[in-house]
């Protein structure tokens, strides 16, 4: 999993696999932003969780949030070549002056 | 179209040498950030820009300065440049600070 005092992770696997990254974060928030960084490119994002949703699907991703373990999860069902990226998680700390803290982040490669 | 712009895209300079990096936003976004990131290290935060001249330091800010004085131009200067501060650099923006952040294709620095 990711959290802003760990290196970046790496997970290597099979097109066609199914893979769960997961993401801790220290405080409360009120959203759980997931952003995927392709290689050469800004970081983009792709599915996000608020505080009141417990999962949030889109496409062949799915974001879930258990607010109680201050954790989150990206799956993405049937990888592709394509979905190779670094994926990371942003949060926030709530209130009127928080902005978003992004983790380490997780690198995906899938083989074809 | 959203769009975030930076410029130039590979910079090459020499130790003691100025650096401006430009970035631009087409959104009318009130904040604006500057990242730095290094291999396995994420992204991390230099300075925040809540609207025109209206600028808090990151987590990073030593050796950066920032100037905003239109609300779609957000400048990174670094004064007498260091060969540490190699890196990419990634302007991003968004509507308010906790919303999603859209980012520009990064600048490219090599400091000899």
């Amino acid at each position: 999993s990711q959290w802003g005092e760990e290196n970046l992770q790496a997970l290597s696997i099979q097109e066609g696999e199914d893979v769960t990254m997961n993401c801790s974060y220290k405080t409360y928030t009120t959203v759980v932003q997931w952003y995927r960084q392709k290689s050469g490119k800004g970081p983009a994002l792709i599915i996000l969780i608020r505080s009141n949703e417990r999962e949030k699907r889109s496409g062949r991703l799915r974001a879930t949030l258990d607010t109680s373990s201050q954790s989150s999860s990206l799956s993405i069902t049937g990888t592709l070549a394509t979905d190779t990226a670094v994926y990371f998680c942003a949060t926030d700390e709530g209130g009127s002056n928080a902005k978003l803290t992004f983790g380490k982040g997780t690198k995906l490669s899938v083989k074809s | 179209d959203m769009k975030v712009t930076q410029m130039p895209r590979y910079l090459i300079k020499r130790m003691g040498e100025n650096v401006l990096l430009e970035c631009g936003q087409d959104m009318s976004h009130e904040t604006m950030y500057w990242y730095r990131q290094d291999p396995g290290l994420g992204l991390q935060l230099i300075y925040i820009s809540y609207d025109v001249d209206s600028n808090s330091e990151g987590d990073i800010p030593k050796g950066y300065r920032v100037s905003r004085k239109k609300r779609e131009h957000f400048s990174l200067i670094l004064d007498s440049a260091k060969t540490n501060q190699t890196s990419v650099y990634f302007c991003a923006s968004s509507l308010y600070r906790q919303d999603t952040q859209y980012f520009g294709p990064g600048t490219r620095l090599l400091v000899l």
